[in-house]
């Protein structure tokens, strides 16, 4: 079956400076990636996705990127603040069905 | 709020007992799909029901059972409760994109 590893397993951060979360994906049949970021006792919350016949979507400060190739994909955050500490996990997905997820980054944004 | 409605909040029960969990999807959203977290096992898949019928099954334990029924909200039915089933149990529905939006979850306690 499907298995997603996610590096690294924490991050710390200076408030402004990038960050960036690494996922690799072991079926080459999953076509939908998605991210969510959780809060301490709240739900994941979707924050961007992408599609296999994408390399690369941007949403204001947060962006993600596809290879296919190599079996694995990226989040990127840039100009973080403090809001933006929080658990984010990455998963993978054939055709919409279950998700298969990582087993999440802590990023901490220093202030 | 991600339209994913799901009761109750917390839940506190003992060891050997049964529960009911319960998750309204968003509107016009046919699958629902149920997940674990808990610290040692990540975010994990335990069933998708598609309008009324069950379409997979992931980790599901035998003592657990789920159904959704004609107005399309699902139950998940936890019995014979270990100390181990103490978790976060996510719903999360989708609609004919691949997007999963999650519930706030339950906190089942099993002291």
């Amino acid at each position: 079956g499907e298995n997603v590893e996610q590096h690294p397993s924490t991050l710390s951060v200076q408030e402004g400076d990038s960050a960036v979360i690494k996922c690799t994906y072991s079926d080459s049949a999953s076509n939908y990636f998605p991210w969510y970021k959780q809060e301490l006792g709240k739900r994941p919350q979707l924050i961007i996705d992408i599609r296999s016949n994408v390399g690369e979507k941007k949403d204001q400060r947060i962006a993600v990127t596809l290879n296919k190739t190599a079996k694995h994909f990226s989040l990127h955050i840039t100009e973080t603040q403090p809001e933006d500490s929080a658990v984010y996990f990455c998963a993978a997905s054939m055709n919409g069905n279950k998700l298969v997820f990582g087993a999440g980054t802590i990023l901490r944004v220093k202030s | 709020d991600s339209g994913v409605t799901q009761t109750p909040k917390h839940l506190i029960t003992a060891t050997g007992q049964r529960v009911t969990l319960r998750c309204s999807p968003r509107s016009g959203d046919l699958s629902v799909y149920w997940y674990q977290q808990s610290l040692d096992q990540g975010l994990q898949f335990l069933i998708q029901y598609y309008n009324g019928e069950e379409r997979a099954k992931g980790n599901i334990l035998e003592r657990f059972s789920a159904q959704q029924f004609p107005d399309l909200h699902s139950e998940l039915n936890l019995s014979s409760l270990e100390l181990g089933d103490s978790a976060l149990y996510f719903c999360a529905s989708s609609g004919t994109a691949n997007e999963q939006f999650f519930g706030p979850g339950t906190r089942l306690t099993v002291l």
